[in-house]
């Protein structure tokens, strides 16, 4: 089962700044928040990471509590071509991880971006 | 170029038939994967590879093999195709080794209907 929990769907208006938010309460020391999204009928698309400290990178911002228990992710400018499936998957790193490296998915939120 | 790339995209064929999907990344990843996403948007691990070792293998029917002739190839074999086989296939890729963290670069999916 998927460690997080997000809403099902959410809209944002063009242009505006798209947050999604994910809970992961559960989530333990060694592991990394991850944000994918995945288009219509296309593969799914990496998008940010991060573990404890905030993330930007030029697709978008990954904002983590300091208890990490949640985090949120900020489309600064949302534009139709947003408009996908979000997961946020928490995911164990490093060398050893072995079988705990796999990704599991949630259903993730559907953002539709509105002209 | 094409990252991760499958075929065929669309595969639709009778039950009982022995079908296979091919996956190639020209990313010089190590570790590849295979993913099922039903019709429910569910994405579920099924395999991956890791310098074509098999490092993992999820509850998965043993109709399903994959076969890694070399680290930039995983294909998809599945006998004696079964209704519930029908979902979307897809392929992704990583670099693991030398990483504490890392990103999957995925295919577009192979949809297969099993008639």
């Amino acid at each position: 089962d998927a460690k997080t929990t997000q809403p099902t769907s959410m809209d944002c208006a063009e242009g505006r700044a798209a947050n999604l938010p994910c809970n992961h309460s559960t989530i333990s020391g060694n592991e990394y928040v991850y944000w994918y999204r995945q288009i219509h009928s296309q593969g799914p698309q990496y998008i940010i990471h991060g573990l404890k400290n905030n993330e930007t990178n030029e697709m978008a911002s990954l904002i983590i509590t300091e208890d990490r228990k949640s985090s949120t992710l900020i489309l600064p400018h949302a534009t139709l071509r947003d408009t996908a499936v979000y997961y946020c998957i928490v995911r164990v790193a490093g060398h050893n991880a072995g079988n705990n490296r796999k990704l599991i998915w949630g259903l993730g939120t559907s953002l539709a971006v509105n002209p | 170029d094409t990252a991760v790339s499958q075929t065929p995209k669309y595969l639709v064929t009778q039950m009982g038939n022995d079908k296979s999907i091919k996956c190639e990344q020209n990313l010089g990843h190590d570790t590849m994967y295979w993913y099922k996403q039903d019709s429910k948007k569910f994405l579920k691990i099924m395999f991956s590879y890791n310098n074509k070792e098999l490092i993992i293998n999820e509850t998965v029917p043993n109709r399903f093999s994959p076969k890694s002739p070399d680290k930039a190839h995983l294909n998809l074999h599945i006998n004696s195709l079964e209704l519930g086989d029908s979902a979307v296939y897809f392929c992704a890729s990583s670099q693991e080794r030398g990483r504490v963290t890392d990103t999957q670069y995925f295919g577009p999916g192979t949809r297969l209907t099993v008639l």
